[in-house]
């Protein structure tokens, strides 16, 4: 069964730094491509950032890049989301996801989701 | 980026009903597109992927429908546990984008 828990949210200020972590479990980690989409309070969801299974392609939305860098450990089954300069438009939930695979292909829909974190950027 | 509406905005209807939301992307996703459901204080489940093909263990009583720029997601008939927000998604272009949500409320 497939189990993303998430950490690392709270309270920073504008400006600051935080770093999230998601570990996984129930599946192999290293197989797998592994996302963070972000939700504004009462707001819909944004795509945020992806990291390829080996962690050598990395991608992130306009809006956090040059500011926020997506990593994992393998060895530790854990995804990290580096978050520098935030900003009080970065408040919001942060969930890691795992794309949607069929034994065949996978695909850039979310299927398992952690619960979230909540980063709140406010001075 | 593909920029994703969804419509109604806000949904009253009440258990047995039929529910159909509508989401329209700004340019074509073919058949890319997903959809959410999600809970107060939940994250999303995947309930449809690639416009209709429902994923696993959800109930046969959601459907979707579409493709190209207009998508639909069917509920046949409301149970109170599906009185949620439902999102959709597309993966047709890079970046992935989401749309604003449609809420699904009891009458």
């Amino acid at each position: 069964q497939v189990h993303l828990v998430e950490s690392g949210g709270g309270v920073v200020q504008p400006g600051r730094s935080l770093r999230l972590s998601c570990v996984a479990s129930g599946f192999s980690f290293s197989n797998y491509a592994m996302h963070w989409v972000r939700q504004a309070p009462g707001e819909g969801l944004e795509w945020v950032a992806v990291i390829s299974d080996n962690g050598s392609d990395k991608y992130s939305a306009e809006s956090v890049k040059g500011r926020f860098t997506i990593s994992r450990d393998n060895s530790k089954n854990t995804l990290y989301l580096h978050m520098n300069s935030l900003r009080p438009d970065d408040t919001a939930v942060y969930y890691c996801a795992r794309r949607y695979c069929t034994p065949e292909s996978c695909h850039e829909y979310f299927q398992h989701w952690g619960q979230g974190t909540l980063v709140i950027v406010s001075s | 980026e593909i920029v994703l509406t969804q419509s109604p905005a806000t949904l009253s209807l009440s258990p047995g009903e039929r529910a159909t939301l509508s989401c329209r992307a700004s340019q074509s996703v073919s058949i890319y597109l997903a959809w959410y459901q999600q809970k107060p204080g939940q994250a999303p489940r995947l309930l449809i992927y690639d416009a209709s093909y429902r994923a696993a263990g959800v109930p046969a009583r959601f459907s979707g429908s579409g493709s190209g720029t207009d998508f639909t997601l069917t509920i046949s008939s409301l149970e109170p546990e599906d009185f949620a927000v439902y999102h959709c998604q597309q993966r047709s272009n890079w970046p992935p984008t989401f749309g604003p949500g449609t809420k699904l409320l009891i009458k």
